[in-house]
């Protein structure tokens, strides 16, 4: 069974650039999440989406976005990019009942901002 | 706002010892806490969970204990082995909900 795939996992973007990043989900979950990892942050959380329905959202400003499409893959966007986006970016897919809120991660897509 | 916290960045144990890793929470409406382990270029994979009912859990050689009246789990993992060395992240979440809320993360070594 094919684990979450994330595309594409290293990135070098300058201020003011846009960014779209890439995640299928295991096959058959229909929950994708996205988590900005930072040192010393943990993983924050960014949002989630359900049958291409945003569910909950995080507190980022609106330069992130995402959206989910009807095969479960989803996108984010980051635009105006700024240094302290420098992140490693997780994505995640669950079965989406939220019941044991168990994740299946991506490896990540690590954008570096100069 | 902090509601998950790992105070301790990191950790060090010898091979064959207990791995004691701690995590504090503040948010009463929380009812079910994971631990995941990370590895360097991987995403964290899923470890051990706990419900909010229960006091421990218990898996091989990995138990998460859990004491609501403190707001307070731990992960023992015993006996430790070199393998075992990885960030370990800490995380909660509230009935129904699919956020995680993830605690800073512990650096664990294990030391021959």
């Amino acid at each position: 069974k094919a684990g979450v795939t994330q595309t594409p996992r290293y990135l070098i973007k300058t201020r003011g650039q846009q960014v779209t990043l890439s995640c299928s989900p295991i096959s058959g979950h229909r929950s994708v999440s996205w988590y900005q990892q930072t040192p010393g942050q943990g993983l924050q959380f960014l949002f989630e989406y359900f049958s291409e329905t945003q569910r909950n959202k995080g507190n980022f400003p609106g330069r992130f976005s995402g959206r989910q499409f009807s095969n479960s893959r989803s996108e984010m966007n980051v635009s105006t990019l700024e240094l302290g986006d420098s992140a490693l970016y997780l994505c995640a897919s669950s079965w989406g009942t939220g019941e044991t809120g168990e994740l299946f991660f991506g490896e990540g897509s690590r954008l570096t901002v100069l | 706002d902090q509601q998950v916290k790992q105070n301790s960045p990191s950790l060090s144990v010898q091979e064959g010892r207990i791995s004691i890793l701690n995590c504090d929470y503040t948010n009463s409406m929380f009812d079910y806490f994971l631990w995941y382990k990370k590895y360097p270029a991987e995403g964290p994979t899923f470890l051990i969970s706990i419900s909010s009912i229960k006091d421990k859990n218990e898996d091989g050689r990995f138990t998460v204990f859990l004491n609501k009246s403190a707001k307070h789990l731990s992960l023992h993992i015993v006996p430790s082995q070199p393998g075992d060395s990885a960030v370990y992240f800490c995380a909660a979440k509230g009935w129904g909900a699919q956020k995680l809320v993830f605690g800073q993360g512990t650096r664990l070594t294990i030391n021959p």
